[in-house]
């Protein structure tokens, strides 16, 4: 099945500072989400990504898929500290099974 | 609308004993799966069910297994618990069907197994 490898594991931001996540595969991806897990939550569905160069923005977050369809990549500026959390890339098969990269744990500093 | 529900919340087994978790999806969807998430990982696909027929199975063993019910609810048993099946267990609803679709979880049940 289709895998993904996400960097980096773990994200120390200052409060203001901007970062990136990103996903990568040695495949091409069918499509690919992204998730938000609070620490003690549970996964919160942010945005799906399928077409190839796709760019979607919600507030400070930008999401991006790759021309070839390989990576991923989520960009939020301004951090604030309400961004805590694990941010998670998936891929979901055509029934919906998804599966998830290790996740980019962020830690954002006031 | 509610989201979805999952019983219990916690939940504390020993080894060799048997568990079932307990989820009920959003309203309407017809769609249910079921993740593992041992601390520090992302959550591991076990089991997805769609119009209560099995849709997909992860690389777990047989220890495991599900069911969906007429009204969509779904339950996850696990057999035989190892120390190794401490985890937090996820329900995922959807609409399902043959589209790729976003996935709702549930609060989890948090399984420990001394």
């Amino acid at each position: 099945g289709q895998q993904v490898m996400q960097i980096p594991q773990y994200q120390h931001v200052q409060e203001g500072e901007d970062f990136t996540t990103y996903c990568n595969s040695s495949t091409t991806l069918s499509n690919i989400q992204w998730y938000k897990q609070r620490p003690g939550g549970h996964p919160v569905f942010l945005i799906q990504l399928v077409k190839s160069g796709e760019v979607k923005k919600q507030k400070r977050l930008t999401f991006q898929f790759g021309e070839a369809k390989k990576n991923s990549s989520l960009h939020i500026t301004a951090t604030q500290t309400t961004d805590v959390g694990t941010y998670f890339c998936a891929v979901t098969d055509s029934w919906g099974k998804l599966q998830f990269g290790a996740g980019t744990q962020v830690v954002v500093t006031p | 609308d509610a989201g979805v529900t999952q019983s219990p919340t916690h939940l504390i087994k020993t080894r060799g004993q048997h568990v079932t978790l307990r989820c009920s999806p959003i309203s309407g969807h017809k769609s249910v799966s079921w993740y593992q998430q041992v601390l520090g990982q992302g959550p591991q696909f076990i089991f997805q069910y769609y119009e209560k027929e099995e849709r997909g199975r992860g690389n777990f063993p047989d220890r495991f297994s599900a069911r969906q019910f007429p009204n969509y609810s779904s339950e996850l048993n696990v057999n035989a618990l190892l120390l190794g099946d401490s985890a937090l267990y996820l329900c995922a609803s959807s609409l399902g069907g043959p589209q790729v679709r976003k996935q709702f979880f549930g609060p989890g049940t948090r399984l420990t197994v001394l």
